[in-house]
């Protein structure tokens, strides 16, 4: 069974810290994405990559940065947690090519910055 | 405005109830167009998905496209108590790489 998993389920952070989400998957999937959802906003795009080192900004990309050094894994960070970053952030992968619509989701991970 | 609309709802039916679910847009270069479900506290899933105008069948769920009106409904037959959840339309361009969500809309299905 596909599979992606991210690091915490629950994160409660102080402002200004940096933080770290880590996501793996183990399908081998080329696309990997990190959006937040918020209510009556939905989910947002941060970042995604396409390969290994590869990032593009997504509609949101502000105050957050990516890093992909393995194939598996995908990681958002915030530089600095601020207060209005307090959401869940779920991550996805997808194979690409023709599959690129398919997204699978990890279970997200809810940030609470105080 | 929003280039998808979705009714955030909440939508409370009782078990048995056949359940409409509908979103707009406004590209009409969106090719691709699929259904997501997410339970609470987990992440979305795919449910169904339909390339261009046309229906898709998949067991008691039904996603239908018609792209002269930009909308897309998923029709739920039978409904029943483990379909609540939240559904999120979501659709993509040909060639794209990234999807364009709805905000989702709250289904609560009752005994």
């Amino acid at each position: 069974d596909v599979k992606v998993t991210q690091s915490s389920r629950y994160l409660v952070k102080r402002t200004g810290e940096k933080v770290f989400l880590e996501c793996v998957q183990d399908m081998d999937h080329e696309n990997m994405f990190w959006y937040r959802q918020d209510p009556g906003l939905g989910l947002r795009l941060i970042y995604f990559s396409y390969d290994v080192k590869m990032k593009e900004k997504g509609d949101i990309p502000e105050g957050y940065s990516v890093s992909r050094e393995k194939k598996e894994r995908f990681s958002l960070i915030l530089e600095s947690a601020s207060t209005n970053q307090t959401s869940m952030y779920l991550c996805a992968s997808s194979a690409g090519g023709e599959a690129n619509e398919k997204l699978f989701f990890g279970s997200g991970t809810q940030l609470s910055v105080l | 405005q929003k280039e998808v609309e979705q009714d955030p709802g909440p939508l409370s039916v009782p078990e048995g109830a056949i359940v409409s679910l509908n979103c707009t847009y406004s590209n009409s270069a969106f090719q691709y167009f699929m259904w997501y479900r997410q339970y609470s506290r987990k992440g979305p899933e795919l449910l169904m998905y339909t390339y261009s105008s046309g229906n898709k069948e998949d067991g008691r769920f039904t996603a239908q496209v018609d792209k002269s009106s930009k909308y897309i409904s998923l029709f739920i037959r039978d409904s029943q108590p483990s379909d609540s959840a939240t559904y999120l339309c979501a659709m993509i361009t040909g060639g794209g790489n990234k999807l364009t969500f709805g905000t989702g809309t709250q289904l609560k299905v009752e005994l």
